[in-house]
């Protein structure tokens, strides 16, 4: 099992959907999450951290569920401009201990 | 804050040569630097982590002797991609922890002909 998996997609979305990915973690001690946003030939931005509590900011929120070992990213209100990759990273300890899951690739369409 | 400074953002080389990527902390003193290779439609994967003033530390699998890291200063990381071949044509990318989180260079798109 991978330790950080993502659905590659594309997920295909009308402007002013709402769409919702999750990422899966094997290591029960990973301690903090982060997803990503990666445009085609671009660096990683952060987008949000993941807080145990649930955070949000805009029209994005995002979520962590321990026991289940799953994060997830909800986008309300699609814009085109959120047409980008989506990549859930996981800290399992110091912040070398960082891997990255392979992304999900998000199209938003007219 | 927290900007990371890669450099070339693209380099197309000949088989055999070597080319040098440079990271540079612009605002922030980085005592460590990791370095990406991505893969197209592949995931980010560590190649290694350097060390200001001291060796780096590579991934299993990563040649130490192909992939040169130096981090001689608190600002400056260099990887260089010794004797490449068209298989280490890639994205390659530095990173470093600072207090916003895994801050990322813009990334070198390297294309060994």
């Amino acid at each position: 099992r991978k330790e950080v998996e993502q659905d590659p997609g594309p997920f295909n979305v009308p402007e002013g959907a709402t769409v919702a990915f999750n990422c899966t973690y094997s290591n029960s001690a990973s301690q903090s999450f982060f997803w990503y946003r990666q445009d085609c030939r671009k660096e990683p931005k952060l987008l949000m951290s993941v807080y145990s509590s649930g955070n949000e900011d805009g029209r994005f929120t995002a979520q962590l569920n321990r026991a289940s070992q799953y994060i997830s990213l909800l986008i309300r209100d699609s814009k085109l401009s959120d047409s980008a990759t989506y990549l859930c990273v996981v800290n399992s300890g110091g912040y070398q201990k960082v891997t990255f899951g392979t992304g999900t690739k998000l199209q938003v369409i007219p | 804050g927290a900007v990371v400074s890669q450099h070339p953002s693209r380099v197309i080389c000949k088989s055999g040569t070597s080319v040098k990527i440079e990271c540079r902390s612009l605002d922030f003193q980085a005592t460590t630097m990791f370095w990406y290779r991505q893969f197209p439609k592949q995931s980010l994967m560590l190649m290694a982590t350097s060390n200001e003033g001291s060796k780096a530390t590579y991934e299993q699998g990563v040649e130490k002797d192909k992939f040169l890291i130096n981090h001689a200063s608190l600002t400056l990381s260099t990887l260089t991609v010794t004797s490449a071949h068209p298989e280490d044509s890639s994205f390659y990318i530095c990173s470093a922890w600072t207090i916003y989180g895994y801050t990322f260079g813009s990334g070198t798109r390297l294309t060994v002909v």
